[in-house]
């Protein structure tokens, strides 16, 4: 069954690297999200695209975070410099939003789980 | 902003028993609400989902109520299992306009003695 994926699935970098993340969202959807997840923030969303297009990235550290999707299949979330604080696990999500049914149901992938020393 | 709280943040219960989780939502428009479930380290997984022209559904042991007025809505889950542990997340959006983010409740922890 399809799958959002994501990679790389584990990064462990310095303080100061640039990191690329990647996500390829299920085939069609055309709703995809970028999530962080710690333990003491829950789920914060920060950056949120509609075919292909960026809606709402307010969630962003704007100075150091950037979110594209450059074709349909592939979305980017990069992180330049890098920094302790950004340890976390990033997911990606993607959907088919459904507007005359009203849902907006969303599928994440596995995660990335990033390390800054 | 939009807002949306989630109660409790923890809770222990013994294998068989119910388990209720109650979210409540700030922003009126939201009308669609759905509850995801994650187990460590694993990717949160979308278990059951409520559209604001219903009241109710169930589907096996799980069932969420909407309601719209008090802006509330509830997972309930009975005769739990210990494969029921896990952390669930409630959501909320507007689905209908295409335009708004879904926002996410804090989580609750569950946790199923045998």
């Amino acid at each position: 069954d399809a799958r959002v994926t994501q990679t790389p699935r584990h990064k462990v970098t310095e303080m100061g690297q640039e990191v690329t993340m990647r996500c390829q969202p299920i085939l069609g959807h055309n709703t995809v999200f970028w999530y962080r997840q710690t333990m003491m923030q829950g789920l914060e969303l920060l950056a949120y695209f509609r075919n292909r297009a960026p809606l709402d990235d307010s969630g962003m550290p704007k100075d150091r975070f950037s979110a594209e999707m450059p074709d349909a299949t592939l979305a980017t979330l990069k992180i330049q410099p890098s920094e302790p604080r950004d340890s976390a696990v990033y997911f990606c999500a993607s959907g088919p939003l459904r507007l005359l049914l009203g849902t907006d149901t969303q599928y994440f992938g596995p995660g990335t789980r990033l390390t800054v020393l | 902003g939009e807002n949306v709280e989630q109660h409790p943040s923890t809770l222990s219960v013994q294998e068989g028993d119910s388990a209720v989780i109650k979210c409540t939502y700030s922003d009126s428009a939201s009308n669609y609400f759905p509850w995801y479930k994650q187990e460590l380290g694993k990717r949160p997984q979308l278990i059951i989902d409520i559209r604001s022209n219903v009241g109710e559904k169930k589907d096996q042991r799980i069932a969420v109520t909407l309601n719209k007025t008090a802006k509330h809505f509830s997972l309930h889950i009975t005769e739990t299992q210990p494969e029921d542990s896990a952390v669930y997340f409630c959501a909320a959006s507007n689905a209908r306009t295409g335009g708004f983010k879904t926002i996410f409740g804090a989580g609750t922890r569950l946790f199923v003695k045998a």
